[in-house]
Protein backbone atom coordinates (compact mmCIF):
# COMPACT_ATOMS: atom_id res chain seq x y z
CA UNK A 1 0.00 0.00 0.00
CA UNK A 2 0.93 3.84 -0.14
CA UNK A 3 3.26 5.12 2.38
CA UNK A 4 4.99 8.73 3.67
CA UNK A 5 7.58 8.53 5.50
CA UNK A 6 8.74 11.86 7.28
CA UNK A 7 12.47 11.08 8.55
CA UNK A 8 12.39 14.46 10.86
CA UNK A 9 10.21 14.19 14.12
CA UNK A 10 11.69 17.20 15.70
CA UNK A 11 13.23 20.14 14.38
CA UNK A 12 14.04 23.44 15.98
CA UNK A 13 15.58 26.17 14.12
CA UNK A 14 16.50 29.62 14.75
CA UNK A 15 14.12 32.25 13.43
CA UNK A 16 15.18 33.47 10.11
CA UNK A 17 16.96 30.23 9.16
CA UNK A 18 15.44 28.81 6.13
CA UNK A 19 13.41 25.75 6.65
CA UNK A 20 13.18 22.45 5.09
CA UNK A 21 10.86 19.37 6.13
CA UNK A 22 11.79 15.90 4.07
CA UNK A 23 9.06 13.96 2.59
CA UNK A 24 9.46 11.02 0.59
CA UNK A 25 6.83 8.46 -0.50
CA UNK A 26 5.62 5.54 -1.93
CA UNK A 27 2.71 4.21 -3.88
CA UNK A 28 1.92 2.45 -7.20
CA UNK A 29 -0.12 5.40 -8.91
CA UNK A 30 1.14 7.82 -11.11
CA UNK A 31 -1.07 10.36 -10.48
CA UNK A 32 -0.89 10.65 -6.95
CA UNK A 33 -1.40 13.78 -4.92
CA UNK A 34 0.98 14.92 -2.22
CA UNK A 35 0.10 17.49 0.31
CA UNK A 36 1.59 19.39 3.29
CA UNK A 37 -0.58 19.52 6.08
CA UNK A 38 0.01 22.17 8.82
CA UNK A 39 -1.53 21.39 12.72
CA UNK A 40 -1.07 24.09 15.29
CA UNK A 41 -1.81 23.52 18.85
CA UNK A 42 -5.43 23.18 20.12
CA UNK A 43 -6.48 23.82 16.19
CA UNK A 44 -7.52 21.05 13.19
CA UNK A 45 -4.88 20.62 11.10
CA UNK A 46 -5.43 22.37 7.51
CA UNK A 47 -4.14 22.31 4.15
CA UNK A 48 -0.81 24.09 3.44
CA UNK A 49 0.07 22.88 -0.52
CA UNK A 50 -0.98 20.39 -2.74
CA UNK A 51 0.25 19.33 -5.70
CA UNK A 52 0.27 16.65 -8.55
CA UNK A 53 2.44 17.65 -11.14
CA UNK A 54 5.69 17.01 -11.48
CA UNK A 55 8.63 19.23 -11.21
CA UNK A 56 6.30 22.47 -10.85
CA UNK A 57 6.70 24.38 -7.92
CA UNK A 58 3.41 25.08 -5.47
CA UNK A 59 3.86 27.94 -2.97
CA UNK A 60 1.68 29.01 -0.36
CA UNK A 61 2.02 31.38 2.25
CA UNK A 62 5.72 31.75 2.40
CA UNK A 63 5.97 27.51 2.05
CA UNK A 64 6.91 25.75 -1.17
CA UNK A 65 7.31 22.52 -2.67
CA UNK A 66 8.13 20.81 -5.50
CA UNK A 67 6.86 16.91 -6.79
CA UNK A 68 9.69 14.96 -8.02
CA UNK A 69 8.29 12.31 -8.67
CA UNK A 70 11.74 10.74 -9.91
CA UNK A 71 12.83 10.57 -6.52
CA UNK A 72 9.40 10.35 -4.77
CA UNK A 73 10.05 13.56 -2.81
CA UNK A 74 7.77 16.57 -1.86
CA UNK A 75 10.09 18.37 0.72
CA UNK A 76 8.54 21.46 2.18
CA UNK A 77 10.90 24.56 2.28
CA UNK A 78 10.57 28.15 3.55
CA UNK A 79 13.34 30.88 2.92
CA UNK A 80 13.14 32.24 6.61
CA UNK A 81 11.56 30.99 9.86
CA UNK A 82 9.12 32.74 12.05
CA UNK A 83 7.95 32.22 15.47
CA UNK A 84 4.48 31.26 14.03
CA UNK A 85 5.67 28.86 11.91
CA UNK A 86 5.56 26.56 14.88
CA UNK A 87 3.80 23.86 14.59
CA UNK A 88 3.05 19.91 13.55
CA UNK A 89 3.85 19.57 10.01
CA UNK A 90 2.73 16.69 7.87
CA UNK A 91 3.14 14.77 4.41
CA UNK A 92 0.31 13.04 3.07
CA UNK A 93 -0.32 11.51 0.15
CA UNK A 94 -3.64 10.19 -1.79
CA UNK A 95 -3.50 8.05 -5.28
CA UNK A 96 -6.41 7.77 -7.27
CA UNK A 97 -8.93 9.89 -5.16
CA UNK A 98 -9.47 11.98 -2.65
CA UNK A 99 -11.22 9.55 -0.85
CA UNK A 100 -8.56 7.96 1.60
CA UNK A 101 -5.55 10.15 2.37
CA UNK A 102 -1.95 8.70 4.08
CA UNK A 103 -0.48 10.82 6.36
CA UNK A 104 3.45 10.42 7.49
CA UNK A 105 4.34 10.28 11.07
CA UNK A 106 4.66 14.17 11.27
CA UNK A 107 7.20 16.48 11.95
CA UNK A 108 7.14 19.00 15.09
CA UNK A 109 9.11 21.96 14.18
CA UNK A 110 9.95 24.19 16.75
CA UNK A 111 10.99 27.87 15.86
CA UNK A 112 13.01 29.88 18.74
CA UNK A 113 13.87 33.53 19.24
CA UNK B 1 -12.51 29.33 6.51
CA UNK B 2 -14.96 26.59 6.44
CA UNK B 3 -14.60 25.08 10.08
CA UNK B 4 -15.24 21.38 11.47
CA UNK B 5 -16.63 20.91 14.57
CA UNK B 6 -15.96 17.68 17.13
CA UNK B 7 -18.34 17.20 20.28
CA UNK B 8 -16.89 16.21 22.81
CA UNK B 9 -13.36 17.47 22.65
CA UNK B 10 -12.02 14.68 25.31
CA UNK B 11 -13.95 11.37 26.39
CA UNK B 12 -12.75 8.81 29.35
CA UNK B 13 -14.75 5.82 29.52
CA UNK B 14 -14.47 2.24 30.39
CA UNK B 15 -13.47 -0.51 28.55
CA UNK B 16 -16.66 -2.13 27.24
CA UNK B 17 -18.87 0.69 27.51
CA UNK B 18 -20.48 2.41 24.00
CA UNK B 19 -19.22 5.92 22.70
CA UNK B 20 -20.29 7.99 20.65
CA UNK B 21 -18.03 10.77 18.79
CA UNK B 22 -19.81 13.30 17.09
CA UNK B 23 -18.89 15.53 14.17
CA UNK B 24 -20.14 18.90 13.08
CA UNK B 25 -19.40 19.16 9.04
CA UNK B 26 -19.36 22.43 7.18
CA UNK B 27 -22.75 23.06 6.12
CA UNK B 28 -22.31 22.42 2.49
CA UNK B 29 -20.16 19.94 2.45
CA UNK B 30 -21.05 16.14 1.60
CA UNK B 31 -18.53 13.30 1.95
CA UNK B 32 -17.34 12.97 5.36
CA UNK B 33 -14.71 10.77 6.73
CA UNK B 34 -13.01 9.44 9.99
CA UNK B 35 -9.01 9.28 11.24
CA UNK B 36 -7.74 7.68 14.14
CA UNK B 37 -4.34 9.05 15.58
CA UNK B 38 -2.92 7.07 18.27
CA UNK B 39 -0.59 9.31 20.39
CA UNK B 40 3.28 9.64 18.74
CA UNK B 41 2.11 7.71 15.60
CA UNK B 42 0.30 9.26 12.44
CA UNK B 43 -3.27 9.94 11.49
CA UNK B 44 -4.62 7.02 9.63
CA UNK B 45 -7.48 6.72 7.67
CA UNK B 46 -10.69 4.99 9.31
CA UNK B 47 -13.91 5.21 6.86
CA UNK B 48 -15.26 7.99 4.27
CA UNK B 49 -19.63 8.26 3.91
CA UNK B 50 -21.57 9.80 1.19
CA UNK B 51 -24.91 9.53 0.72
CA UNK B 52 -25.56 7.40 3.71
CA UNK B 53 -23.26 4.70 2.65
CA UNK B 54 -20.16 3.66 3.68
CA UNK B 55 -17.81 4.22 0.41
CA UNK B 56 -14.06 2.93 1.95
CA UNK B 57 -13.20 1.46 5.23
CA UNK B 58 -9.62 0.60 6.61
CA UNK B 59 -8.72 -2.33 8.44
CA UNK B 60 -8.69 -0.39 11.35
CA UNK B 61 -12.65 -0.15 10.97
CA UNK B 62 -13.43 -2.85 13.00
CA UNK B 63 -16.75 -4.71 13.30
CA UNK B 64 -17.31 -3.03 16.36
CA UNK B 65 -17.57 0.25 14.70
CA UNK B 66 -20.58 2.41 13.13
CA UNK B 67 -20.98 5.34 10.82
CA UNK B 68 -24.06 7.62 10.54
CA UNK B 69 -25.17 10.91 9.39
CA UNK B 70 -28.84 10.77 10.55
CA UNK B 71 -31.24 13.46 8.45
CA UNK B 72 -28.17 15.86 8.09
CA UNK B 73 -27.54 16.10 11.35
CA UNK B 74 -24.38 15.15 13.11
CA UNK B 75 -21.72 12.53 11.21
CA UNK B 76 -21.16 9.67 14.15
CA UNK B 77 -18.30 7.50 15.00
CA UNK B 78 -19.90 4.60 17.14
CA UNK B 79 -17.86 2.46 19.08
CA UNK B 80 -19.71 -0.51 20.75
CA UNK B 81 -18.01 -2.03 22.82
CA UNK B 82 -14.73 -0.33 23.78
CA UNK B 83 -11.59 -1.63 23.81
CA UNK B 84 -8.32 -0.64 24.91
CA UNK B 85 -6.58 -0.27 21.84
CA UNK B 86 -9.32 2.66 20.75
CA UNK B 87 -7.85 4.93 22.58
CA UNK B 88 -6.53 7.51 20.24
CA UNK B 89 -7.60 11.35 19.04
CA UNK B 90 -10.34 10.98 16.44
CA UNK B 91 -10.84 13.32 13.44
CA UNK B 92 -13.32 13.95 11.64
CA UNK B 93 -12.97 15.62 8.44
CA UNK B 94 -15.36 16.44 5.75
CA UNK B 95 -15.20 17.83 1.80
CA UNK B 96 -17.93 19.43 -0.87
CA UNK B 97 -16.85 17.23 -3.46
CA UNK B 98 -14.55 13.71 -4.21
CA UNK B 99 -11.38 13.38 -6.10
CA UNK B 100 -8.29 15.17 -6.11
CA UNK B 101 -9.68 18.46 -6.52
CA UNK B 102 -11.28 18.53 -3.16
CA UNK B 103 -10.00 19.53 -0.14
CA UNK B 104 -10.79 17.78 3.11
CA UNK B 105 -11.14 20.34 6.14
CA UNK B 106 -10.55 18.81 9.42
CA UNK B 107 -11.92 19.32 12.88
CA UNK B 108 -10.04 19.41 15.81
CA UNK B 109 -10.09 16.06 17.27
CA UNK B 110 -11.59 14.15 19.51
CA UNK B 111 -9.41 12.47 22.66
CA UNK B 112 -11.09 8.98 23.55
CA UNK B 113 -9.35 7.52 26.37
CA UNK B 114 -10.61 3.79 27.17
CA UNK B 115 -9.59 2.41 30.94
Amino acid sequence: GDSVTQKEGLVTLTEGLPVMLNCTYQTIYSNAFLFWYVHYLNESPRLLLKSSTDNKRTEHQGFHATLHKSSSSFHLQKSSAQLSDSALYYCALSDDGNEKITFGAGTKLTIKP
Amino acid sequence: GPKVLQIPSHQIIDMGQMVTLNCDPVSNHLYFYWYKQILGQQMEFLVNFYNGKVMEKSKLFKDQFSVERPDGSYFTLKIQPTALEDSAVYFCASSRDWGNYAEQFFGPGTRLTVL
